[in-house]
Order: C-alpha cells, then sequence, then structure tokens
C-alpha cells in the first residue's frame, strides 16, 4: 500500500528554536498533503493543507507565521515550528491520498515534539 | 455540537466477545467515511471503509445509516490484539478528513 514516511519521529527542542518536520509520499506523487496536531487523549485537529507549488490553506486559529508549510516538490511536505514554545509540545502527524478528494489518506509515522 | 461526534469508552470487554461502536456526524453532506484504528502513541492506520450498503473484513464490520447520520463498527470474536482506539473519520463536503475523538478499547485476557 501507499507508504508516507514522517521524520524525525521525536525531537526536543529548546523553547525559542525552530524544528523542521518533514513528511514524504515515498512511492506515488502527493499533490495535496495534510499537517495535523494531536494533544494527548484527543482526537487529531487538522491545522493546514499543504499544496505543491503554492502556499497552504491553514485552519482557523493556526498561526500560519508560527507553523510554516513547504510543499517544494510532489512528494515532500515540511512544516516548521518556529520560535516553540512548550505549549508547542504535541504529537503532530502528515498524511497524503493516493487518489481522490473522497479517498482514504495515509499517515506518517508522526513526530512527538517536546519543547523543553 | 461537534461534526464528528464518538463515545470516548473505555469499553473494557473480554476476550471473544462482540463489541460495537457507532459514530454520528451533523454534515448530511458527508461524503465519505473510514475507521482507523490508532495505538498509543502510534500514528492512525486505515481500518476500512465504511460503504451505504455495509462492509465486512472478517471479523470486523462497517455500517452507515445516511438517514440517522451515523455510523458503526462491529467487532466479533475480540482478540487482546483489537485493544486500541477507534477513529471514525468522515469526509466533510469540503473533502476535509473530520476526526471524531476516538473509542478506547480494551480487551481483557
Amino acid at each position: 500500500g501507499a507508504v508516507v514516511s514522517q521524520h524525525p519521529s521525536r525531537v526536543i527542542c529548546k523553547s525559542g528554536t525552530s524544528v523542521k518536520i518533514e513528511c514524504r509520499s515515498l512511492d506515488f506523487q502527493a499533490t495535496t498533503m495534510f499537517w495535523y496536531r494531536q494533544f494527548p487523549k484527543q482526537s487529531l485537529m487538522l491545522m493546514a493543507t499543504s499544496n505543491e507549488g503554492s502556499k497552504a490553506t491553514y485552519e482557523q486559529g493556526v498561526e500560519k507565521d508560527k507553523f510554516l508549510i513547504n510543499h517544494a516538490s510532489l512528494t515532500l511536505s515540511t512544516l516548521t515550528v518556529t520560535s516553540a514554545h512548550p505549549e508547542d509540545s504535541s504529537f503532530y502527524i502528515c498524511s497524503a491520498r493516493l487518489g481522490p478528494a473522497n479517498t482514504e489518506a495515509f499517515f506518517g509515522q508522526g513526530t512527538r515534539l517536546t519543547v523543553v | 455540537r461537534k461534526e464528528v461526534e464518538q463515545d470516548p469508552g473505555p469499553f473494557n470487554v473480554p476476550e471473544g466477545a462482540t463489541v460495537a461502536f457507532n459514530c454520528t456526524y451533523s454534515n448530511s453532506a458527508s461524503q465519505s467515511f473510514f475507521w482507523y484504528r490508532q495505538d498509543c502513541r502510534k500514528e492512525p492506520k486505515l481500518l476500512m471503509s465504511v460503504y451505504s450498503s455495509g462492509n465486512e473484513d472478517g471479523r470486523f464490520t462497517a455500517q452507515l445509516n445516511r438517514a440517522s447520520q451515523y455510523i458503526s463498527l462491529l467487532i466479533r470474536d475480540s482478540k487482546l490484539s483489537d485493544s486500541a482506539t477507534y477513529l471514525c473519520v468522515v469526509i466533510s463536503g469540503t473533502y476535509k478528513y473530520i476526526f471524531g475523538t476516538g473509542t478506547r478499547l480494551k480487551v481483557l485476557a
């Protein structure tokens, strides 16, 4: 099946620094990828939709200047958490669809970010 | 009201039991429906799509009731390895994936 790879799986950073998370579609091209955040015992919350070659679409309440998304190729999207704060500590997951807009999505392994 | 609602559980059931989860959605224009399974500290993995006619995959049966706007997941002959959180996912009219909060299942030996 389709594989989405996310890196790193775990990162610890200091407050005020930036962290980049990569999401790759390994065996298919993804014009659209999605970034989610999940806090403990809560559901996945969509942060933004990443579109290849154009600006990302952010959900209400998500700061685009803090969560920078770049989708420079059909197989790679990156999320950069800038000026990280402890409250940004969370599980970040990307996903991509193999087919049309109403088909299932495949998820990366997730990145557990801890800001100290 | 949340777009997708699930009973968070936990559902504690003995091995071999049959257990059912429901998930309600508020947007009647929702187009596609899925059940995902998420293990602790892992990414969600697709369990099965949910079709209007209902579908079965081994011990798992999924059904959709558009009139009442809910989907269900039935697990028969529960195994210890079925212990996980089951996420209901609905694709909205704008093609966004909307996740329920998940239902935690714990199968006991």
